[in-house]
């Protein structure tokens, strides 16, 4: 079956770039997503990539995919307190069409 | 521009009481309808989704039901709420013409059942 998984903590110094981290199952993964989730709200579309390509660049957001290895980072660059929250990596399955999350990783930003 | 509204924000119901969860969408049509829910420290669990009016699809067994009485209105409801109904409610859209369109998401409603 299709599987996303993430680290579930990830702690950065104000000003460093932070790396979240993801691995999934699914060949066949047609877009993969990042969404940002703030204490006590709905999720936020951060970015996506399509699975042609390598790399998306977005202000001070990197996409890395790795197909072959099944791998997807989200690279945030001067990384601030405002980017503490819980970011989700999802992905399309190719086989059902439905998005599946990753369980989250909580990025806490310390000065 | 869409926006989604879902109400409440909050909710403390005591264990066998009835729910029900609101969700409107605005700006746009035949949306494509989500509920999930997110049980503290987890991730996020699809529980109905629906392709149109009275077109819903159950992902997994549960105390639970949807509605979509209109096509931008999704109500998620329990005729008696367990105690392992409490958790975080997201409703989401995504555009119908296509699968791969992203999921915008409401604010979320903190159901606690006591």
């Amino acid at each position: 079956g299709e599987d996303v998984e993430q680290s579930l903590f990830l702690s950065v110094r104000e000003g460093d770039s932070s790396v979240i981290n993801c691995t999934y199952t699914d060949s066949s993964s047609t877009y993969l997503y990042w969404y940002k989730q703030e204490p006590g709200a709905g999720l936020q579309l951060l970015t996506y990539i399509f699975s042609n390509m390598d790399m998306k660049q977005d202000q001070r957001l990197t996409v890395l995919l790795n197909k072959k290895d099944k791998h997807l980072s989200l690279r945030i660059a001067d990384t601030q307190t405002g980017d503490s929250a819980i970011y989700f990596c999802a992905e399309v399955s190719g086989n059902t069409d439905k998005l599946i999350f990753g369980t989250g990783t909580r990025l806490q930003v310390f000065p | 521009s869409q926006t989604i509204h879902q109400w409440p924000a909050t909710l403390v119901q005591p264990v066998g009481s009835p729910l029900s969860l609101e969700c409107t969408v605005e700006g746009t049509s035949n949306p494509n309808l989500y509920w999930y829910r997110q049980a503290a420290g987890r991730g996020l669990q699809l529980l109905f989704y629906s392709i149109g009016i009275d077109q819903i699809s159950s992902e997994v067994p549960q105390n639970l039901s949807a509605s979509r009485p209109q096509d931008r209105q999704f109500i998620l409801s329990s005729k008696k709420l367990l105690l392992s109904d409490s958790g975080f409610y997201l409703c989401a859209w995504s555009a119908r013409a296509s699968y791969n369109s992203p999921l915008h998401f409401g604010n979320g409603t903190r159901l606690t059942v006591t």
